[in-house]
């Protein structure tokens, strides 16, 4: 299995600009969660799924982010407009549908994100 | 929100020495885990834990669950080049039906050969 896959790996982008992180997790896992890591606030989850269905979104910062599965082998997450302060790397993870939520999350490589 | 306080934030060790790092929460948590995170990758499963007292070993790396379910250490003995990175505890917050990992922020090793 190619592991979770992320696109693209960098974005360099101006403020103001929409930004649209995608991701695919591992064939046959039905938990997907987007995480974003900043040397001051570390990993945080933003939001997971189960079953392309949204659980808990309480980590989306603000209404400037939005994220969808529209499918179970794809999921986006949009930024609109960016500004400075969402630069990060940006993570997805998959884990098992035996498994709960802690069950062994794999990660994909991240997006580091630049908004200038 | 939930913090979990992981300490030390850095260390910088000789190959062959042991190192010991540590998490601590005021809130309980049902799960600890631990993760590693080379450099320009994302996080991968080192050990997780599931029961209070629990000690648990792979290979060279030991994780404990403590006692009041607040805390948990990893040891990692015999260190080796490739164990440089940085390391994250985590914990399982339940709450209001939604589960969720919430994550220290991390310990980087250096080992020098």
């Amino acid at each position: 299995d190619a592991g979770v896959i992320q696109s693209p790996r960098h974005e360099v982008t101006e403020m103001g600009q929409e930004v649209t992180l995608r991701c695919k997790p591992i064939s046959g896992h039905d938990y997907l969660f987007w995480y974003r890591q900043t040397m001051m606030r570390g990993l945080e989850l933003l939001i997971y799924f189960n079953n392309n269905v949204p659980i808990d979104d309480s980590g989306m910062p603000e209404d400037r982010f939005s994220a969808k599965m529209p499918n179970a082998s794809f999921s986006t997450l949009k930024i609109q407009p960016s500004e400075p302060r969402d630069s990060a790397v940006y993570f997805c993870a998959s884990s098992y549908p035996s498994g709960g939520v802690t069950d062994t999350q794999y990660f994909g490589p991240g997006t580091r994100l630049t908004v200038l | 929100g939930q913090q979990l306080n992981q300490s030390p934030q850095s260390m910088f060790i000789q190959e062959g020495e042991d190192v010991s790092m540590n998490c601590t929460s005021s809130s309980i948590f049902n799960t600890w885990l631990w993760y590693k995170q080379d450099p320009g990758e994302g996080p991968v499963l080192l050990i997780a834990l599931y029961k209070a007292g629990e000690l648990t070993s792979n290979g060279r790396l030991t994780a404990q669950f403590g006692i009041t379910r607040k805390d948990s250490f990893l040891n990692i003995s015999a260190s080796i080049p490739s164990d440089v990175g940085i390391y994250f505890c985590a914990g399982q917050l339940i709450r209001g039906g939604s589960e969720k990992l919430v994550f220290g922020k991390g310990m980087k090793l250096t080992v020098n050969p």
